[in-house]
């Protein structure tokens, strides 16, 4: 089975700096990523996809993230952060079922808060 | 458009009760995904549906069940309720694009057993 590693549990920074949460992948071949987003009391929107298309993956409200294959990594990073994203990141592994289709498998999150 | 939409948003049960949670995926989505998320944790996979066949099935017991309906909505139902189940129930609906699918999400049941 495949498995992500989101290796902060907690992250803080400064509004207008720069965002980075880890993320490492365990596959056996070329994996589905995903990074995902929750704000308190709120479902998931999805932020951004690694299609294999390209390394380099933009997705919504400026964040993106590079799959690196030698790293096996999928970081996800945003230039200037601010207020609006505070909140839990879930970095994603989609896996194959047996009858067809994927289940989603998360990381235990990484909680962004952001400082004035 | 409108997105995956479930109900209810709150629901208080006592121990031993019974749950029906729906679902109502994106129009066009024909698979539907539930996942539990108890608090603290990032979510876990439940079931998929796809065409009203269930296509997987995650480490949860038999008491927790679901069927797709032709309308491609769906019901979560979860018997002998325990203060365990106690989570946000996530609903996804799914499209495929060159061979990947991606999930959606809704805003999700919040169930308290109580």
């Amino acid at each position: 089975a495949q498995s992500v590693t989101q290796l902060d549990s907690h992250v803080s920074v400064s509004e207008g700096t720069p965002v980075l949460l880890r993320c490492n992948y365990s596959s056996s071949y070329s994996p589905s990523l995903f990074w995902y987003v929750q704000h308190p009391n709120k479902g998931l929107q999805l932020l951004l996809k690694y299609t294999s298309a390209a390394t380099l993956v933009k997705g919504i409200n400026g964040f993106e993230a590079e799959f690196k294959k030698s790293e096996t990594s999928f970081h996800l990073t945003k230039p200037s952060a601010h207020m609006s994203d505070a909140a839990e990141y879930f970095c994603v592994v989609s896996d194959q079922l047996t009858g067809g289709g994927n289940k989603l498998t998360f990381g235990t999150g990484t909680q962004l808060k952001v400082e004035l | 458009d409108a997105g995956v939409t479930q109900s209810p948003t709150h629901l208080i049960k006592t121990r031993g009760q019974h749950v029906t949670l729906r679902c109502s995926p994106i129009s066009g989505h024909k698979s539907v995904s539930w996942y539990q998320q108890v608090l603290g944790q990032g979510p876990q996979f439940i079931f998929q549906y796809y065409e009203k066949e269930e296509r997987g099935r995650g480490n949860f017991p038999d008491r927790f069940s679901a069927r797709q309906f032709p309308n491609y909505s769906s019901e979560l139902n979860v018997n002998a309720l325990l203060l365990g189940d106690s989570a946000l129930y996530l609903c996804a609906s799914s499209s495929w694009d060159r061979g990947q699918e991606t999930q959606y999400f809704g805003p999700g049941t919040r169930l308290l057993v109580l």
